[in-house]
């Protein structure tokens, strides 16, 4: 079956550090994007993929970076670990045609920077 | 700015009745809105989508309304069950390539 996998499930780092969190997807969908979910903001955009090779910033883009290389990954990286960006991370896809189909998420990654 | 509202506070229900939850918007024209069921611990949940030519969507115990006028949705869960506690989400989407902006979201407890 297909499915959009998160790794690691949990995080703990210190600030400054650079971290990579992953995401993999097997629906061959064209569309990626990561959030971030916090108490009293609920979900914010932090970049998306519409394919190979794109990437745009979302909403809280700063600190962030993604690369897409292939269909399958998007991996989102902290360039250099701060507390405010303890937060639980969410990775979706969805087809050209997400609208009606909705998106897919995976099981996200709680990250704690200390 | 756009901002989308759900209430913060969760809705608590008997089991069996039905469960009303309000997505309202500002500042913001939807081609088409989603809701999304969220467990602790655990990613969104597509539930359902109607687009703005639609009053009103259903699927089994589920019913979606949305008023452009009015910029608002709501969501209702008919005969609901503790099985159906859970956070709901509302997102809006279209005005930017296939992004959708999400609410904060409601908490919904039925007790048995």
């Amino acid at each position: 079956d297909a499915e959009i996998t998160q790794s690691p499930r949990h995080k703990i780092t210190e600030t400054g550090r650079q971290v990579t969190l992953a995401c993999h997807q097997t629906w061959n969908h064209n569309n990626m994007f990561w959030y971030r979910q916090d108490l009293g903001h609920g979900l914010r955009l932090i970049h998306y993929s519409y394919g190979v090779q794109d990437t745009n910033k979302g909403e809280v883009s700063d600190g962030y970076s993604v690369s897409r290389s292939n269909t399958e990954d998007l991996p989102l990286t902290l360039e250099s670990a701060a507390s405010s960006q303890t937060s639980v991370y969410f990775c979706a896809s969805s087809d050209r045609t997400g609208e009606a189909y909705g998106y897919t998420f995976g099981s996200g990654t709680r990250l704690t920077v200390v | 700015s756009q901002k989308i509202e759900q209430n913060s506070e969760a809705l608590n229900i008997q089991e069996g009745k039905t469960a009303t939850l309000t997505c309202n918007y500002t500042n913001y024209s939807p081609a088409y809105l989603q809701w999304y069921r969220q467990d602790p611990g655990r990613g969104p949940v597509f539930l359902l989508l109607i687009r703005e030519n639609e009053k009103e969507k259903r699927k089994e115990r589920l019913k979606v309304t949305f008023d452009t006028t009015l910029k608002q949705s709501l969501f209702h869960i008919t005969a609901s069950q503790p099985a159906d506690s859970a956070t709901y989400l509302c997102a809006l989407g279209g005005n930017a390539g296939n992004m959708l902006t999400f609410g904060g979201g409601t908490r919904l407890m039925v007790k048995p």
